[in-house]
């Protein structure tokens, strides 16, 4: 079975702090994502990454950056935490190129007051 | 225009029927497209994939895929209480930027 960890399920971080969020894949895939999700928004790309030390920007990567050092993990990091950076942050891998289905971790539901 | 559009519903369908989500998109660098469902609280997994026109099949579930029209299809037949969820439609275009999703469509089932 295909796993996808996520550090936290709920973090609760200040204003201007800077943020980690882990995720880790234990199926060697080339592939991870990391998403944000709102009402109404759907899920929309931060960062696409599709080796180790590759990065593609996808839609809203403001405010955001990754880092994956090892092919196993890919981080999002937020810089300096706003609150309209509140959201659930979901992460996902799959096999390299375009046509594979992506496998989902459980959330981690970030809220900057 | 969005590059992905669903309607965001609610969808209702009576328990037993067919239900029918669609999907529109802009790229028609579009190579392949997959739709993922998502209980409340869940995270996505995934329900179908289609690269090629025409229809597709897996137990109760249909993926149909018209790309000159540029449209995807779902079809639900049997609907059950259980296929309530949010539907989200997502395409690998073009270029690696093309990575997206639609904002999914609500189905609820009515006994």
């Amino acid at each position: 079975d295909v796993k996808v960890t996520q550090s936290s399920r709920y973090l609760v971080k200040r204003t201007g702090e800077k943020v980690f969020l882990e995720c880790v894949q234990d199926m060697d895939h080339e592939n991870m994502f990391w998403y944000r999700q709102d009402p109404g928004l759907g899920l929309r790309l931060i960062y696409f990454s599709y080796d180790v030390k590759m990065k593609e920007k996808g839609d809203i990567p403001e405010g955001y950056s990754v880092s994956r050092e090892k092919k196993e993990r890919f981080s999002l990091i937020l810089e300096s935490a706003s609150t309209n950076q509140t959201s659930m942050y979901l992460c996902a891998s799959s096999y390299g190129g375009g046509g594979y289905e992506q496998y989902f971790g459980p959330g981690t539901r970030l809220t900057v007051t | 225009q969005k590059e992905v559009e669903q309607n965001s519903g609610p969808l209702s369908v009576p328990e037993g029927a067919i239900a029918s989500l669609n999907c529109t998109y802009s790229d028609r660098g579009s190579q392949s497209f997959f739709w993922y469902r998502q209980y409340s609280g869940k995270s996505p997994e995934l329900i179908m994939f289609i690269y090629s026109n025409g229809d597709k099949e897996d137990g109760r579930f249909t993926a149909q895929l018209n790309k000159a029209s540029q449209y995807v299809s779902l079809l639900i037949r049997d609907s059950q209480p259980s296929d309530s969820a949010t539907y989200l439609c997502f395409l690998w275009g073009s270029s690696a930027s093309k990575i997206i999703f639609g904002s999914g469509t609500r189905l609820s089932i009515r006994p």
